[in-house]
């Protein structure tokens, strides 16, 4: 079956830009979580929904990064006025229940944003 | 907070030969502890998973690992390396009650023909 789709897959944008990055999880998933990984390193939690609630925002690094998931599928993640540190690789994740230890997360592909 | 450490940033090794990457945890509570595998242009993929039960956890693709809580250790095995298992291993943990999981930051297996 389908998995985990990001798009789009690369994104390159100029400083001060917004971009919008979408995630469409495993139909019928629960839970929806955003990680950044910049180069070289592991994946960092960004933030974390279940259904349309957004339960934990806490990794978000400043108010110039939101995330929606309106209708409790599809989730948008979205960045005003970008910084060159933003450039990282964004990961979408989704399970099947409510994102505890036995609930496998399945991830997309993540999309590779480059800000100039 | 919780953390995980990957001792090693970069593992070559010749191919059927036996791998061991390693993962030490921080906690002083009940953790559960994961491996993903992320190939090249791929999203993360879960390997294996240690919730409770046996400190020897089987996974996919041949690898297994085990819990040591005395060494706060969960190193990831496989006895004989395929050049396909080329990718980057990710060791995460996840504390009971905090939803997050938080990864180490990566072990790049190499694997030479």
């Amino acid at each position: 079956g389908a998995g985990v789709s990001q798009s789009p897959r690369y994104k390159v944008a100029k400083r001060g830009q917004d971009v919008a990055l979408r995630c469409d999880p495993i139909s019928g998933h629960v839970s929806l979580f955003w990680y950044q990984q910049a180069l070289g390193q592991g994946p960092e939690f960004l933030t974390y929904f279940q259904n349309e609630a957004q339960l934990d925002k806490s990794g978000l690094p400043s108010d110039r990064f939101f995330a929606e998931r309106p209708e409790g599928s599809v989730s948008t993640l979205k960045i005003q006025r970008t910084q060159q540190e933003d450039s990282a690789v964004y990961l979408c994740a989704s399970s099947a229940h409510s994102g505890g230890p036995a609930d496998t997360q399945y991830f997309g592909p993540g999309t590779r944003l480059t800000v100039l | 907070a919780q953390s995980v450490t990957q001792l090693d940033s970069q593992v070559p090794v010749f191919e059927e030969a036996p791998v061991e990457l390693r993962c030490n945890y921080s906690s002083s509570v009940s953790v559960y502890l994961f491996w993903y595998v992320q190939y090249p242009n791929q999203g993360l993929q879960l390997l294996l998973k240690y919730l409770s039960g046996s400190t020897l956890v089987k996974g996919i693709n041949g690898f297994e690992a085990e819990f040591n809580k005395s060494q706060t250790s969960f190193h990831l095995r496989k006895p004989s390396v395929h050049i396909s298992d080329t990718a980057e291993y990710f060791c995460a943990v996840f504390r009971s009650g905090n939803t997050p999981l938080v990864f180490g930051k990566g072990t790049r297996l190499s694997v030479i023909a």
